[in-house]
């Protein structure tokens, strides 16, 4: 079975911190990577997306690749109480295009 | 604006009934999929669709069946035979070639009782 695991938190940050969410995933033929948020009540949004190793900037989120840890992780600079949502990891697992989730990690920012 | 549409939004059903949520993307997209959302968990894949006229099975199929008749609409039948139809059902579209990410509809949220 093909998996892509999450911490499932809370992970709890203070405002104008960093936050890092991990997600490794169990299939190394896994090219594509993708972050979604997910506010309680509603579907996922896009965050980012990461195709080779090393780190993508957007904003202030940073997604970080390491295949040969099968490792992704995306960091959330300067956090703010609008940041706290369910952050799920995807991963794109063969040539189908189907996507496999995590099961989300759950970010609280505190004010 | 292009998009992807699901409804209803809330659905109630009896159990033993046959309900059909509805999904339709104006982003011209290929590929369309259906996942399946229980509470605090991650989303798995009931089915999906590359092209027109073809729709392979998901994780989760059983109980479940679609029909790709055209390339903006991916309807997805909960028929009597799903054991624990109450979740939230969510569609999603892509360009459909490789490295391309998945853009969710609203979602449906069914209730069977």
């Amino acid at each position: 079975q093909k998996e892509v695991e999450q911490n499932s938190g809370p992970l709890s940050v203070p405002e104008g911190a960093i936050a890092s969410l991990n997600c490794t995933y169990s299939d190394r033929g896994s090219q594509s990577f993708f972050w979604y948020r997910q506010y309680s009540g509603k579907s996922p949004e896009l965050i980012m997306s990461i195709y080779s190793n090393g780190d993508k900037e957007d904003g202030r989120f940073t997604a970080q690749l390491n295949k040969a840890s099968q490792y992704v992780s995306l960091l959330i600079r300067d956090s703010q109480p609008s940041d706290s949502a369910t952050y799920l990891c995807a991963a794109q697992m063969d040539s189908s295009y189907k996507l496999i989730f995590g099961s989300g990690t759950r970010l609280l920012v505190r004010p | 604006d292009g998009g992807i549409t699901q409804s209803p939004k809330y659905l109630f059903r009896k159990e033993g009934q046959n309900v059909t949520l509805s999904c339709e993307q104006n982003l011209n997209h290929d590929a369309m999929y259906w996942y399946r959302q229980d509470p605090g968990q991650g989303l798995r894949l009931i089915y999906y669709s590359q092209i027109v006229n073809d729709f392979q099975k998901g994780d989760i199929a059983e109980g479940y069946s679609v029909s790709r008749e055209k390339k903006e609409s991916f309807p997805l039948t909960v028929t009597s035979a799903q054991k624990n139809p109450t979740a939230f059902y969510l569609c999603a579209s892509s360009i459909g070639s490789g490295n391309s990410p998945l853009h969710f509809g609203n979602g449906t949220r069914l209730t069977v009782t």
